[in-house]
């Protein structure tokens, strides 16, 4: 069965660094590995998806990364700026079929916050 | 911008109660999906639905839940008898392909069973 963990739990860092979150999974057999955002108590926003034969995709100041045999991600912000606080989520579709896999599997997330 | 919508954004319910939590996927999506977030927990899917039917559930998705599409726009997911595990956030999600493009989520329905 799919884990994905997430490393930090939290993170607090001041305005203007760069950061890095974590992701892993134990399955490398994945279709596609997207991250998302979520405000407290809010829905999920769509950073960005990686597919499976990609190394990386670029959204503004963010970019991410994936090593799928070694079963990683990792989401670099840049310029990190208040607004950025919120709770990272890594979240993979495997590629197996049955027992509910159409469905993404998500880690706990980071909860991350920028101090101004 | 296209966006997941879901109503009521909270729904509060007594124990044994039948509750009906309803989605507007984004209109060129075909998968539909329905994941739910316990309070402190990861958020786990529930049940995706393609063409119609149900294309695949997780074992969280037993005989308490259904899914429907009405008509061309809504989507919905009903519980049959609530109880009080059943309190958590349920976010509907839609794609226009599970393998190749995002998927895009709700803000999510709190459900509150007392």
């Amino acid at each position: 069965k799919q884990e994905v963990t997430q490393i930090p739990a939290a993170l607090s860092v001041p305005e203007g660094e760069n950061l890095v979150l974590n992701c892993s999974f134990t399955d490398s057999a994945i279709y596609n590995l997207q991250w998302f955002r979520q405000d407290p108590g809010k829905g999920l926003t769509s950073l960005l998806l990686i597919q499976s034969s990609q190394r990386e995709q670029t959204s503004g100041r963010l970019n991410a990364s994936l090593d799928k045999s070694s079963g990683r991600s990792t989401l670099y912000i840049a310029a990190s700026q208040p607004g950025d606080s919120a709770t990272y989520l890594c979240a993979v579709r495997p590629t197996y079929s049955g027992g509910g896999a159409d469905g993404l599997t998500f880690g706990k997330g980071t909860h991350l916050i920028i101090q101004p | 911008e296209p966006e997941v919508t879901q109503t009521p954004s909270h729904q509060v319910t007594q124990m044994g109660q039948e509750v009906i939590l309803r989605c507007v996927p984004i209109s060129n999506h075909l998968y539909f999906y329905w994941y739910r977030q316990i309070l402190g927990q990861k958020v786990e899917f529930l049940v995706s639905f393609y063409n119609n039917e149900i294309s695949e559930k997780s074992e969280i998705f037993d005989d308490q839940f259904s899914v429907e599409r009405p008509d061309g726009s809504n989507f919905t997911l009903k519980i049959r008898s609530t109880k009080l595990e059943d309190s958590a956030m349920y976010f509907c999600a839609s794609s226009r392909s599970p393998l190749t493009y995002e998927q895009y989520f709700g803000p999510g329905t709190r459900l509150t069973v007392t």
